[in-house]
C-alpha cells in the first residue's frame, strides 16, 4: 500500500539530547512537510522540501533541522536548542505535478521529555 | 502563522443530526481543504474546494466557499458516532507559497450514539 510511515510512534528525549524522527513515503511525491501540533491546537509548519537536496524553513524552524538526501525520506532532528519539544509531530507529502492536490499525512510521532 | 479561524471550537450533537463547522481566513487563497483527525492519529483529507468554486459535495459532506467573505463551511449530514473527530480547515495560498498549507485551530466534533 502507498503511504507515509513515521517512526517511532513514541519518543523520549533527555536534557541536552538531539533526537531524529523518521518519515518515509512511497507515494513518489516531490514535496514533504513537517508539522508540530500542540494539544488542542492546529498544525504549525516546521520545514518543507519540494525537491531533493533543498528545503525551506517554515513558521517555527528554530531548534529543528532536516535533510532531504532521497526523494522518499525527510528526517527531522529536534536539537537540544529546542527548549519545549514536547508535542505531536506530523509528516506529510504532496504531489507537485498537478495543481490543487491534498497533502497525505503519516500517523505521527509523539515526543516527550524525560 | 495561523490563518484559519474555526468556529465553533467544540460541537456536541446526537447521531443523525447535522453538524456545521465554519472557517474564516485572512488572505487570498488558491484552494481551501478540510481534514479530519481522529485522536492520536494523522490527518485524513476530506475535500478540497478551489477558489473559483462555491460548493462541493462528497458523500455526506458539503463544503461551501465564499471568497468575498473569506469563509468556508463544512456540513456533515446524518452524523454517525464514527464522525467523532477533530476537523481542520487549511488554506493553500498559491503563488510563492504554492503547496504550503496554513491550518486553523480545529473544531472538535463529538457525536453521541
Amino acid at each position: 500500500d502507498g503511504g507515509i510511515t513515521q517512526s517511532p510512534k513514541y519518543l523520549f528525549r533527555k536534557e541536552g539530547q538531539n533526537v531524529t524522527l523518521s518519515c518515509e513515503q512511497n507515494l513518489n511525491h516531490d514535496a514533504m512537510y513537517w508539522y508540530r501540533q500542540d494539544p488542542g491546537q492546529g498544525l504549525r509548519l516546521i520545514y518543507y522540501s519540494q525537491i531533493v537536496n533543498d528545503f525551506q524553513k517554515g513558521d517555527i524552524a528554530e531548534g529543528y533541522s532536516v535533510s532531504r538526501e532521497k526523494k522518499e525520506s525527510f528526517p527531522l532532528t529536534v536539537t537540544s536548542a529546542q527548549k519545549n519539544p514536547t508535542a505531536f509531530y506530523l509528516c506529510a507529502s504532496r504531489a507537485l505535478d498537478r495543481r490543487n492536490q491534498p497533502q497525505h499525512f503519516g500517523d505521527g510521532t509523539r515526543l516527550s521529555i524525560l | 502563522s495561523q490563518q484559519g479561524e474555526e468556529d465553533p471550537q467544540a460541537l456536541s450533537i446526537q447521531e443523525g443530526e447535522n453538524a456545521t463547522m465554519n472557517c474564516s481566513y485572512k488572505t487570498s487563497i488558491n484552494n481551501l481543504q478540510w481534514y479530519r483527525q481522529n485522536s492520536g492519529r494523522g490527518l485524513v483529507h476530506l475535500i478540497l474546494i478551489r477558489s473559483n468554486e462555491r460548493e462541493k459535495h462528497s458523500g455526506r459532506l458539503r463544503v461551501t466557499l465564499d471568497t468575498s467573505k473569506k469563509s468556508s463551511s463544512l456540513l456533515i449530514t446524518a452524523s454517525r458516532a464514527a464522525d467523532t473527530a477533530s476537523y481542520f480547515c487549511a488554506t493553500d495560498g498559491g503563488g510563492t507559497s504554492y503547496g504550503k498549507l496554513t491550518f486553523g485551530q480545529g473544531t472538535i466534533l463529538t457525536v453521541h450514539p
